[in-house]
């Protein structure tokens, strides 16, 4: 299956400072890719779904300036956290779309913000 | 509203067989979808039904039944390293994924 790098694995910030978070599909041009988060013991939101070359569609109570998404090229896809605060602090997953029965998962990117 | 149940917690032991269920409320119907979550770690892909029957794969089989909104996922010959979360996705009439809590499974020798 296709190989879907995401960077950095852990990153613990201070409050107010911005996070930027990496999605690379390795061996598959991704036209689509989604952020998810994932709060303990609960299950996947999505966040937005990332489209190359154009803007990223968010999900209602997303909000689109603290998390800044860029989907420059069909291998990269970036998620920003911008003035992170504590309640930020979450597991979040990306995923690249290779079919529409098949997304491929990152390793996902446990934040903490302290 | 839209909704996905399965149960928080379940215990088996190593060797056997497992049932794990799922029942859905969606808006329109698109798919099915198990995976399976190691703690920490992002979820990885395991099964995918859209139409009515048993998907069988290896050790791991997923039936659907789309006039009940049910799903379950049957794990055999258990082994340790399938102790993780089991998450049930179903993609709606927009085709986005409802995500439910998942299920996490414990195995004991």
């Amino acid at each position: 299956g296709a190989v879907v790098s995401q960077h950095p694995s852990w990153v613990i910030c201070k409050s107010g400072t911005s996070v930027k978070i990496e999605c690379r599909s390795l061996d598959f041009q991704a036209t689509t890719m989604f952020w998810y988060r994932q709060f303990p013991k609960q299950s996947l939101m999505l966040m937005a779904t990332s489209n190359e070359g154009s803007k990223a569609t968010y999900e209602q109570g997303v909000e689109k300036d603290k998390f800044l998404i860029n989907h420059a090229s069909l291998t990269l896809s970036t998620l920003t956290v911008t003035s992170a605060h504590p309640e930020d602090s979450s597991f979040y997953i990306c995923s690249v779309k290779v079919s529409d029965t098949e997304a491929f998962f990152g390793q996902g990117t446990r934040l903490t913000v302290v | 509203g839209q909704n996905i149940d399965q149960p928080t917690e379940m215990t088996a032991t190593e060797g056997a067989i497992v049932q794990i269920n799922c029942t859905y409320q969606t808006s329109g119907f698109n798919g099915l979808f198990w995976y399976q979550q190691h703690a920490g770690e992002a979820p990885t892909f395991l099964s995918y039904n859209v139409l009515d029957g048993l998907e069988e794969k290896g050790r791991f089989s997923s039936f659907l039944s789309r006039s009940k909104g049910y799903s379950y996922l049957l794990l055999k010959e258990l082994q340790m390293k399938d102790s993780a979360s089991y998450l049930c996705a179903v993609r709606d009439s927009n085709y986005q994924l409802i995500w439910g809590a998942g299920t996490k499974l414990i195995i004991k020798p």
